[in-house]
C-alpha cells in the first residue's frame, strides 16, 4: 500500500471548516483513499472513502485532485468532539495478500478550540 | 444498535497465562480483523478472517492465536508465547475483504502483572 504523508498536528475554531490535507504521491490506480479517526482510548472511526471522485457524507467532505496525489477531507462545521488523531489511509481495492489491511500512520492531531 | 462489542474492556494477565479476547458483531459482516495498537503508534494486524471457520495471519500473529466458528464472533487468545503482549487490541469487521469500510469496536487494554 502507498505511504501517506500528513501534518502532524492542526487547529481549528469551533463552528469553522477544518481542512485535513494528506500527500498520497505514489498512490496506485487501484488503491482508495480512506480516512478515520481515533479519540483517545477508543477505536478508530470510519469517516469516508473514495476512488477519484469528490465524496461527501453526512460526516464530510473528501476531495481528491485531478492526479489522485493529494486528497483533503473536510468537515464542515467543527465542533470539540471532533478533537482527534485523523488517519489518512490508501488501501489496495482488492486481491492479493494484503487486502483487507488498514495500515495506519501517524495521523494529525487535530484540536478544536472554543 | 449494530455494532461491535469487545470485552472486557481492561484484561490483567499474570506471566505465564493465556487469556481470550472476545469480539462480537451484529452487522452481519463477513470479515473480521485483529489489529494490536501500541502508544504513539499505528495499528498493525494481528489476524484477519474472510469467512466462517477461515482465518489468516497477519503482520504479527507469533503468540497469538484465534478462531472463527461463528459469524458473529473472533476470539483472540493472547498465549504466553507473546513476549510483549501489553497493549491495546482493536477488534474490527466489514462486509467482505473488498475495498468495505471496517468498523471497529472500543478497543481491549490488556496489561501484565
Amino acid at each position: 500500500d502507498a505511504k501517506t504523508t500528513q501534518p502532524t498536528s492542526m487547529d481549528c475554531a469551533e463552528g469553522r471548516a477544518a481542512n485535513l490535507p494528506c500527500n498520497h504521491s505514489t498512490i496506485s490506480g487501484n488503491e482508495y483513499v480512506y480516512w478515520y479517526r481515533q479519540i483517545h482510548s477508543q477505536g478508530p472511526q470510519y469517516i469516508i472513502h473514495g476512488l477519484k471522485n469528490n465524496e461527501t457524507n453526512e460526516m464530510a467532505s473528501l476531495i481528491i485532485t485531478e492526479d489522485r496525489k493529494s486528497s483533503t477531507l473536510i468537515l464542515p462545521h467543527a465542533t470539540l468532539r471532533d478533537t482527534a488523531v485523523y488517519y489518512c489511509i490508501v488501501r489496495v481495492g482488492g486481491g492479493g495478500t494484503s487486502y483487507g489491511k488498514l495500515t495506519f500512520g501517524q495521523g494529525t492531531i487535530l484540536t478544536v478550540h472554543p | 444498535d449494530g455494532g461491535i462489542t469487545q470485552s472486557p474492556k481492561y484484561l490483567f494477565r499474570k506471566e505465564g497465562q493465556n487469556v481470550t479476547l472476545s469480539c462480537e458483531q451484529n452487522l452481519n459482516h463477513d470479515a473480521m480483523y485483529w489489529y494490536r495498537q501500541d502508544p504513539g503508534q499505528g495499528l498493525r494486524l494481528i489476524y484477519y478472517s474472510q469467512i466462517v471457520n477461515d482465518f489468516q495471519k497477519g503482520d504479527i500473529a507469533e503468540g497469538y492465536s484465534v478462531s472463527r466458528e461463528k459469524k458473529e464472533s473472533f476470539p483472540l487468545t493472547v498465549t504466553s508465547a507473546q513476549k510483549n503482549p501489553t497493549a491495546f487490541y482493536l477488534c474490527a469487521s466489514s462486509a467482505t475483504v473488498y475495498n468495505q469500510p471496517q468498523h471497529f469496536g472500543d478497543g481491549t487494554r490488556l496489561s501484565i502483572l
